[in-house]
C-alpha cells in the first residue's frame, strides 16, 4: 500500500491550493480517507475525512475553506484549500482511516496507513 | 471537542529503561484511543489501537492500558529506535479525532 501526496508549495495568504494523494494497493472508494497536518515544530492535527458513502467531515479550523474529494477512476484523494492563512502552513499527510467491526471491541477506528506528506507554506 | 492532554511533553531516558506516557481525555471516550510513533522528518506510524491492541509488527515491549479517562503507553526496555515522539489520538464518536500534543522521548 502506498499513499503519495503532491501539490504542496509556497502560496500567498488568501490563495488556493489543491493537494493530491495518489493511492496504490487499496481502493479509495472502499476506504475512509483522511488528511492530517503538522505545523512546523508542532503536533498532529486532524483536518478532514471522506467516508466511503461520500459524506465528509472537517475540523472547525478549515470548515468552509477546505473541501475533500476523491476521484475513483484515478484512485486519488484531493484536498482543495482556499482562503489560505499563515496558520495553515504545515506538512499535510494523507492517510487511511480504518474502520472494522470486531466482536471483542465493537467498531475499531484508527489511522493505519500514511503518506510521507507534502509541505504547504502560506506566506507573502 | 474532546481534548487530549499528554504528559510529560518530553522525557529523557537511557537504553533499557522503562518509560510511561500518559494521555488524559477531557471526557469519557471508552476504548477509542490509539497511539502513534513519529520519528523526525517521517510520517506517523500506528503503534497501538483500542487502548492496548498492538499493530502488526510492533514489538511487545510496547503496551497500553487505561484507568478511567487516563490512558498509558509503556515502553519496557527502551531500544535506540524507540527514541521518537509519541502521540495519542481519540476516535470516539464523530470527528474531530483529536491528538494529544505529543511526548518526545530523548536519549539521556
Amino acid at each position: 500500500v502506498q499513499l503519495v501526496e503532491s501539490g504542496g508549495g509556497l502560496i500567498q495568504p488568501g490563495g488556493s491550493l489543491r493537494l493530491s494523494c495518489a493511492v496504490s494497493g487499496l481502493t479509495v472508494s472502499s476506504n475512509n480517507m483522511s488528511w492530517v497536518r503538522q505545523a512546523p515544530g508542532r503536533g498532529l492535527e486532524w483536518v478532514s475525512v471522506i467516508y466511503t458513502g461520500d459524506s465528509s467531515d472537517y475540523a472547525d479550523a478549515v470548515r468552509g475553506r477546505f473541501i475533500i474529494s476523491r476521484d475513483n477512476s484515478k484512485n486519488t484523494v484531493y484536498l482543495q484549500m482556499a482562503s489560505l492563512r499563515a496558520e495553515d502552513t504545515a506538512v499535510y499527510f494523507c492517510a487511511r482511516h480504518y474502520v472494522e467491526e470486531v466482536e471483542w471491541f465493537g467498531e475499531l477506528r484508527y489511522t493505519d496507513v500514511w503518506g510521507k506528506g507534502t509541505a504547504v507554506t502560506v506566506s507573502s | 471537542d474532546i481534548q487530549m492532554t499528554q504528559s510529560p511533553s518530553s522525557l529523557s531516558a537511557s537504553i533499557g529503561d522503562t518509560v510511561t506516557i500518559t494521555c488524559r481525555a477531557s471526557q469519557s471516550i471508552g476504548g477509542f484511543l490509539n497511539w502513534y510513533q513519529q520519528r523526525p522528518g517521517k510520517a506517523p506510524k500506528l503503534l497501538m489501537f483500542a487502548v492496548s491492541a498492538l499493530q502488526s509488527g510492533v514489538p511487545a515491549r510496547f503496551s497500553g492500558y487505561v484507568s478511567g479517562t487516563d490512558f498509558f503507553l509503556t515502553i519496557s526496555g527502551l531500544q535506540p529506535e524507540d527514541f521518537a515522539t509519541y502521540y495519542c489520538q481519540q476516535t470516539y464518536s464523530s470527528p474531530p479525532w483529536t491528538f494529544g500534543q505529543g511526548t518526545r522521548v530523548e536519549i539521556k
